[in-house]
């Protein structure tokens, strides 16, 4: 069964940083493009960044371009996002999916986590 | 950036009828070299995740009842759901997965 568990979410400052991770389980991780999407609360769905099966491609929102950062570790069967500089409109449920392909441009999301709030607030 | 616009915003529809949601892409999403289309359509209920239901902009994802149908090509899209039942009461949304970034579009409730 594939498991994609977020962590790291919570309540920060505007301006400050924070780390999400997500543990992966029950498929082969390093065969795997993954990705992060948000939602802000009540609204839609919003991209946020994608990484490559080897990390060799990584792409980002024009929102979080130069704050935020992909990374992952594939001996560890995890994928994380370093936001830093982080503001009001961050505030979202951030998912952590899985791609059908090694590489992304070459399938949609199979599998979602759950999600983990972060908030942004003084 | 390809613009994804989905019509209606919100739908009601009786249990055993049909429901049409469409979603248009501001360019196209077809990539000649494979004659595929990079579109998806995911449900999402409340307090739960986004669900794969299409991809390709036709093909089922496993376990998907085959109420569920997607159609189009190029920018012009259609999901439709065949004999309403209760639990397909969500939120749909279409993505373009052709180009970074890949955007989604803005949802359709859909209602009993």
């Amino acid at each position: 069964e594939v498991r994609l568990v977020e962590s790291g979410g919570g309540l920060v400052q505007p301006g400050r940083s924070l780390r999400l991770s997500c543990a992966a389980s029950g498929f082969s991780f390093s065969d795997y493009a993954m990705h992060w999407v948000r939602q802000p609360p009540g609204k839609g769905l919003e991209w946020v960044s994608g990484v490559s099966w080897n990390s060799r491609t990584v792409a980002y929102g024009a929102s979080v371009k130069g704050r935020f950062t992909i990374s992952r570790d594939n001996a560890k069967n995890s994928l994380y996002l370093e936001m830093n500089n982080l503001r009001p409109e961050d505030m979202a449920v951030y998912y952590c999916a899985k791609d059908m392909a090694n590489n992304f441009l070459s399938g949609s999301f199979d599998y979602w986590g759950q999600g983990m709030l972060v908030i942004v607030s003084s | 950036d390809i613009v994804m616009t989905q019509s209606p915003d919100s739908l009601a529809v009786s249990l055993g009828e049909r429901a049409t949601i469409s979603c248009k892409s501001s360019q196209s999403v077809l990539y000649r070299s494979d004659n595929k289309n990079y579109l998806a359509w995911f449900q999402q209920k409340p307090g739960q995740p986004p669900k794969l239901l299409l991809y390709w902009a036709s093909t089922r994802d496993s376990g998907v009842p085959d109420r569920f149908s997607g159609s189009g090509s190029g920018t012009d899209f259609t999901l439709t759901i065949t004999s309403l039942q209760a639990e397909d009461v969500a939120v749909y949304y279409c993505q373009q997965y052709y180009s970074t970034p890949i955007t989604f579009g803005q949802g359709t409730r859909l209602e009993i």
